[in-house]
């Protein structure tokens, strides 16, 4: 069985602080990798795609290591827009792009 | 920015009732997705669509379920007949078709209530 397995949070950090997500996967042939937010009842929406170098944008780095299946989000200098659900989601790989989700992790940022 | 959409927001509807999901994917997206997230749990993929034909399914598409790209815009699931279990929000996504880029966009979901 293919699954995601994240922190199970929930999150409660100050504004400003800095936080990390951890997530990990069992299918070794996925292929891509994502961090999604998702507000409550509303639809996940991509954050950013992660990459073996490990990427960056503005406050949000991701790293993947294929090695030990493991993904990373940190988020600095936290605002109350953060708050959300973040969610690991990985694709099936071997040409499918059938894409499994973590159950999330709750950050709430509190002022 | 062009984004998915989906109608109806919210259906309510009696167990064993057929109910049809309404999707407009990204207009030059090729591959198209139903995914399901019943309240609390984690998101499940469905069903994936490419070419006017199933290339995927999970466990969860059962003959219950059924989709369909009936002109050129619109995606549709379709449920025969609604079980409480069928309760959940689905939500649909999108993906072009480009080596570069293998990102799923989803709709803002229907939300189903089978009473």
């Amino acid at each position: 069985r293919k699954e995601v397995e994240q922190d199970p949070g929930p999150f409660n950090v100050p504004e400003g602080a800095t936080v990390a997500f951890n997530c990990t996967y069992s299918n070794s042939a996925s292929q891509s990798f994502f961090w999604y937010r998702q507000d409550c009842r509303k639809e996940p929406k991509l954050l950013m795609s992660v990459y073996s170098s490990g990427n960056e944008d503005g406050r949000f780095t991701a790293q993947l290591n294929r090695a030990s299946q493991y993904i990373s989000l940190l988020i600095r200098d936290s605002k109350l827009s953060d708050s959300a659900t973040y969610l690991c989601v990985v694709s099936a790989g071997a040409g499918s792009y059938q894409l499994t989700f973590g159950k999330g992790t709750k950050l709430s940022v509190i002022p | 920015e062009p984004e998915v959409t989906q109608t109806p927001s919210h259906q309510v509807t009696q167990m064993g009732q057929e109910v049809i999901l309404r999707c407009v994917p990204i207009s030059n997206h090729l591959y198209f997705y139903w995914y399901r997230q019943i309240l609390g749990q984690k998101v499940e993929f469905l069903v994936s669509f490419y070419n006017n034909e199933i290339s995927e399914k999970s466990e969860i598409f059962d003959d219950q379920f059924s989709v369909e790209r009936p002109d050129g815009s619109n995606f549709t699931l379709k449920i025969r007949s609604t079980k409480l279990e069928d309760s959940a929000m689905y939500f649909c996504a999108s993906r072009a078709d480009r080596e570069s880029t293998d990102t799923q966009y989803f709709g803002p979901g229907t939300r189903l209530t089978v009473l």
